[in-house]
């Protein structure tokens, strides 16, 4: 099987611009999540779709959205973005009822 | 929240060393997994822990989960420069979302 693909892979883009991620899981994978990692917080979770649905949320603030697509495809968008939302932002899928995540090879971002 | 707690944040070891990384949660856990992230790359799964005390092997990998489900630690014995890299431990709680531990980063010196 296919692994998680993200695309792109680098953005680099301007304080106040906003940016779109997007995330292919698995195939047979339903559930997707989307985790920010920086040098400073390290992996920190943003938010979990399962069936269109989100179903969990980290502690991020609104500018971070997301969604999910009939066919699992999710994206993520952030606006506004600030200096600190440089990162490299990770998609994970994996069959709900496990545990096991599946990580993509992310998307690194550059906020200028 | 839950938290979760991972030491040492560096590690530096000769090849043929062992390396230990351990994980502290707050609060009990019903699982643990762990995570290898090479360097520029990404998080691959490594193995879950669910039950009391286990203890599972994989090949020089030895994982522990605590008897009260709130801690954990890897053990690698006689470390190759093929096992540098960064050690997550992700603790499952009450919700799904996993909460990731600091990592810590290997290095091993030839």
């Amino acid at each position: 099987k296919a692994g998680v693909t993200q695309t792109p892979r680098y953005l680099i883009k301007t304080r106040g611009q906003q940016v779109t991620l997007s995330c292919s899981p698995i195939s047979g994978h339903r559930s997707v999540s989307w985790y920010q990692q920086t040098p400073g917080q390290g992996l920190q979770f943003l938010f979990e779709y399962f069936s269109e649905t989100q179903r969990n949320k980290g502690n991020f603030p609104g500018r971070f959205s997301g969604r999910q697509f009939s066919n699992s495809r999710s994206e993520m968008n952030v606006s506004t973005l600030e200096l600190g939302d440089s990162a490299l932002y990770l998609c994970a899928s994996y069959l709900w009822g496990t545990d096991t995540q599946y990580f993509g090879p992310g998307t690194r971002l550059t906020v200028l | 929240g839950q938290q979760v707690m991972q030491i040492p944040q560096y590690q530096h070891v000769q090849e043929g060393e062992d390396f230990t990384t351990y994980c502290n949660s707050s609060t009990t856990l019903s699982n643990i997994q762990w995570y290898k992230q090479r360097p520029g790359g990404h998080p691959v799964f490594l193995i879950q822990l669910v039950k009391s005390g286990e203890v599972k092997k994989q090949k020089r990998l030895t994982f522990q989960f605590g008897e009260a489900k709130k801690n954990s630690s890897l053990h690698i014995t006689a470390t190759q420069t093929t096992d540098v890299g960064t050690y997550f431990c992700a603790g499952g709680g009450s919700a799904r979302q996993l909460t990731f531990g600091s990592g810590t980063q290997l290095t091993v010196l030839p």
